[in-house]
């Protein structure tokens, strides 16, 4: 299984609106990541977690809230979003060897929507 | 800083040419190379990596690329493309020292001609 699922596909949420991304992986990587996408950007990295501890946290908005309850989930609750954050919000997972990490295996992402 | 840089935004080649994508990176280092790809609103796709020995490096779909250190390069090419190719192409690399940190390129669109 090489496969890193992002439920939903899809998300529209108003700004009050509270909602939750999923990510999982069962190719028992130790390091998972969150990204956002705008169209016709390169990825942005807005988390990482290694062995389940948040590492890296590029200075996103706390309306972003990331969460790893174990080794093969992640989650981005998401609360008071505003309209510029619509975009594409990709989950992907690697090995740890060491201090490298392996290449990253990215999920089908949420397209998200804020009205 | 480390960079990465795609000079060309969009390429269209017709349907069964050859096909070359040009990465150039700016890092001290031996550099991790990456080359992903991206369908319509789909996510990241693996094609093929670099982290040491070979330097023409074999990938799925029929891709391969060839890391030049002298020239700061990772070109991504393909003899002969196919309309499913068509898609954006993204080169990154991967700082040696903190291998969570992907640098990106703008990346490139692929257009396939019939």
């Amino acid at each position: 299984d090489t496969e890193v699922t992002q439920t939903p596909k899809h998300l529209v949420m108003g700004m009050t609106n509270k909602k939750s991304l999923k990510c999982e992986q069962h190719m028992g990587h130790r390091a998972m990541y969150w990204y956002k996408q705008k169209a016709k950007k390169p990825p942005e990295l807005m988390f990482v977690y290694s062995y389940e501890k948040l590492s890296i946290n590029e200075s996103v908005p706390s309306r972003f809230s990331p969460e790893c309850p174990n080794s093969s989930l992640l989650n981005l609750h998401l609360h008071a979003l505003q309209p510029e954050d619509s975009a594409l919000y990709l989950c992907a997972s690697s090995h740890i060897q060491g201090v490298v990490n392996t290449e990253a295996f990215f999920g089908q992402g949420t397209r998200l929507t804020v009205v | 800083a480390q960079s990465v840089t795609q000079p060309d935004i969009h390429i269209t080649v017709s349907e069964g040419a050859s096909l070359e994508l040009r990465c150039n990176y700016s890092y001290g280092a031996t550099p991790y190379l990456f080359w992903y790809v991206q369908s319509p609103g789909q996510g990241l796709q693996l094609l093929l990596k670099y982290f040491s020995g070979d330097t023409l490096v074999q990938g799925i779909k029929g891709f391969e690329a060839e890391f030049k250190r002298s020239q700061s390069s990772f070109n991504l090419r393909k003899p002969s493309v196919h309309w499913s190719d068509a898609a954006e192409y993204f080169c990154a690399v991967a700082e040696g020292d903190s291998n969570y940190q992907l640098i990106w390129g703008a990346g490139t669109k692929l257009i396939i001609k019939p």
